[in-house]
């Protein structure tokens, strides 16, 4: 069976900090993927980031950042310089093979003016 | 390129009454999926698609939810009779195949209340 555990329920920062999400997964397959989503007010879930179980490279992009640590089953994620529009809950989600997506129960993030 | 179509975006119900949510994919897109959101948790898949044959439909209660995909495009969900516990937000989401590494497209949901 596979998990996704999203330990922080609520987070609320001002605008400009800094915030990190964390995400940890179970699954006994070697090979899978990760996911974040952000889901906005409005509830269409948008796609952020993939990775695979092989690439465990850290990435920059813009605001976001992402780190995938396979010896500690860790995908945590980065927004730097936080702003109100960040305001969203974000799904870690975990995937093999062609099943369908698992998700994390979600961390809501505010970020105050 | 047009995204995800749900309809309708709003349902209220009674418990015992029938319902129905209709999902139209991004063209081309061979796999389709639905998943049910309880308020405050993440999303879970009730039925998977690959054009019009079902894949995964493990945890779909059979006894009151029905799906389809007919002619591999559009797609139908029904939920008969409802609960209250069914009350969520009922997402479909696409992907031009079932590999692991095809983006899920998702659509902006249908939140269904059964009073």
């Amino acid at each position: 069976a596979q998990k996704v555990t999203q330990a922080q329920t609520e987070i609320s920062v001002v605008e400009k900090e800094d915030v990190t999400l964390d995400c940890v997964y179970e699954t006994r397959d070697t090979t899978y993927y990760l996911f974040w989503y952000k889901q906005p007010p409005s509830g269409e879930l948008v796609f952020l980031i993939r990775r695979n179980s092989f690439d465990e490279q850290n990435e920059i992009s813009g605001r976001y950042s992402w780190n995938f640590q396979k010896s500690t089953s860790s995908f945590n994620f980065t927004i730097t310089a936080s702003q109100v529009v960040d305001s969203a809950v974000y799904f870690c989600a975990l995937r093999r093979g062609r099943r369908a997506l698992t998700f994390g129960s979600g961390t809501r993030l505010q970020v105050q003016p | 390129e047009a995204g995800v179509a749900q309809s309708p975006r709003y349902k209220i119900i009674e418990k015992r009454q029938s319902v129905a949510f209709w999902c139209n994919p991004i063209s081309g897109h061979a796999t389709l999926y639905w998943y049910q959101q309880i308020l405050g948790q993440g999303p879970k898949l009730l039925i998977q698609f690959q054009n019009n044959g079902v894949v995964d439909d493990s945890q779909l209660p059979k006894d009151r939810f029905s799906a389809e995909r007919l002619k591999g495009v559009d797609s139908t969900l029904k939920i008969q009779p409802a609960k209250l516990e069914d009350s969520a937000v009922y997402l479909c989401a696409s992907s031009e195949g079932s590999s692991s590494y095809n983006e899920q497209f998702f659509g902006p949901g249908t939140r269904l209340t059964v009073l």
